[in-house]
């Protein structure tokens, strides 16, 4: 049973261009969480999501951030016209139910220059 | 503002002895907590849990107590071994609310075990 997939690992952007970052969740598992570290912090939730469906975006930056979670395919976290301080590792979580932990992916390193 | 508090940036323990991770909240609405075991590079990888109605939950080596007064928790790994040595993070959840996936977390500790 493969865990929470996270592509690509490592994304270099310049300044001004937009960054697609992809997680396909564990197997059975139809609850999608987006969190942002930046150096030297704590992981911070950005957005949650079920298929086709966005449920707490509490935490997501009110422009130039999307996520979506589509019926068929990985969720995928959107930033248009990154700036250097979008520059850190975003990790994707998954969980079965809303009442079962959480698992995460092995995060994606974002690096703006 | 720091909902989950980690205050302890570090912490060096010898193999075989007891290596004790605190953590603080303010948010009385925490209901659910996990602690969090990260690698360099790689992402966290869930440990252990309590819920609010126990002060204490124990699985092998590692135990969590709550004291839901105090609101404090710890994370307690008896023995040590150098394996251990990574980033341990503290994180709560309102699942009265929306879910359990939707964590806040502490600033996280980086626990060293020597040999």
């Amino acid at each position: 049973n493969a865990g929470v997939m996270q592509n690509p690992r490592h994304l270099v952007r310049r300044r001004g261009q937009e960054a697609r970052l992809r997680c396909s969740p564990m197997k059975g598992h139809s609850h999608v969480y987006w969190y942002r570290q930046l150096p030297e912090e704590g992981l911070k939730f950005m957005v949650y999501l079920q298929k086709e469906n966005i449920i707490d975006e509490s935490g997501m930056p009110k422009e130039r951030f999307s996520a979506e979670f589509p019926k068929e395919g990985p969720s995928i976290l959107r930033i248009q016209q990154v700036v250097r301080g979008d520059s850190a590792a975003y990790f994707c979580a998954s969980s079965r139910l809303t009442s079962t932990e959480a698992f995460f992916g092995q995060g994606t390193r974002l690096t703006v220059v | 503002d720091q909902q989950v508090k980690q205050n302890s940036p570090s912490l060096s323990v010898q193999e075989g002895r007891i290596s004790i991770l605190n953590c603080d909240y303010t948010n009385s609405m925490f209901d659910y907590f996990l602690w969090y075991k990260k690698y360099p590079a790689e992402g966290p990888t869930f440990l252990i849990s309590i819920s609010s109605i126990k002060d204490k939950n124990e699985d092998g080596r590692f135990t969590v107590f709550l004291n839901k007064s105090a609101k404090h928790l710890s994370l307690h790994i008896v023995p040590s071994q150098p394996g251990d040595s990574a980033v341990y993070f503290c994180a709560a959840s309102e699942a009265g609310g929306t879910s359990y996936g939707k964590l806040t977390f502490g600033q996280g500790t980086i626990l060293t075990v020597h040999p």
